[in-house]
């Protein structure tokens, strides 16, 4: 069964970093694009930051771009999205998505889920 | 990119069907057939119903169906059963073309 387990999230101050991970089994992790999706509370889906297979190419949505990076290390079947200058605005539940399809995707497997809390 | 359009509530009877409309523009919903819905229960994490506007991935009950007309995208949800009361997104996405948005959600309501 195909799965991916989150890890990282917590209480951070603004201005200060924190660091998810995403572990996947059940499927060759090598192979999907990945993705990171975040949800605020009460609000609906936001994409947040989007990386190939082999992790060549990379795109972020504006509202974290310079502050958020996205990585993965396919030996270890993991994804990683490390958060710097965080502010009260990025407080949300971010999910690790698995893309399925070619060029366009559905996102097939979702992640449980780690909640990041932005606050002094 | 600006976030498609839905309903923000929509709701039925057990056994009534309920239509959530996703709208969008002549240049991402009416160009491509790759529009997936979503259904998240309340704390949980979302899960994919139907994608390329119509395919059900193996195991969503075919009571769940979706389809799209020019610039709307819809999801149909038959038979409505206690369990479908959730939250729904629409979705069109490439991510190596860097092109994505969602949908501004709708809640199902099952009375």
């Amino acid at each position: 069964e195909m799965q991916l387990v989150e890890s990282g999230g917590g209480l951070a101050q603004p201005g200060g970093s924190l660091r998810l991970s995403c572990v996947a089994s059940g499927f060759t992790f090598s192979n999907y694009e990945m993705n990171w999706v975040r949800q605020a509370p009460g609000k609906g889906l936001e994409w947040v930051a989007y990386i190939s297979s082999r992790g060549s190419t990379i795109f972020y949505a504006d509202s974290v771009k310079g502050r958020f990076t996205i990585s993965r290390d396919n030996a270890k079947n993991s994804l990683y999205l490390q958060m710097n200058s965080l502010r009260a605005e990025d407080t949300a539940s971010y999910y690790c998505a698995r893309c399925a399809g070619i060029v366009w995707c559905h996102f097939d497997c979702w992640g449980q889920g780690a909640l990041v809390t932005v606050s002094s | 990119q600006s976030a498609l359009t839905q309903p923000p509530s929509a709701s039925g009877s057990p056994g009534q069907s309920v239509t959530i409309s996703c709208t969008g523009t002549s240049s991402d919903i009416g160009e491509y057939d790759y529009v997936s819905w979503y259904q998240q229960h309340p704390g949980k994490a979302p899960k994919l119903m139907i994608y390329e506007v119509t395919k059900r991935p193996s195991g969503v009950p075919d009571r769940f169906s979706g389809s799209k007309s020019g610039n709307t995208a819809s999801l149909t949800v038959s038979g409505l059963q206690a369990e479908d009361e959730a939250d729904y997104y629409c979705s069109l996405y490439a991510g190596s073309n860097n092109l994505g948005v969602f949908g501004t959600g709708t809640k199902v309501t099952v009375l």
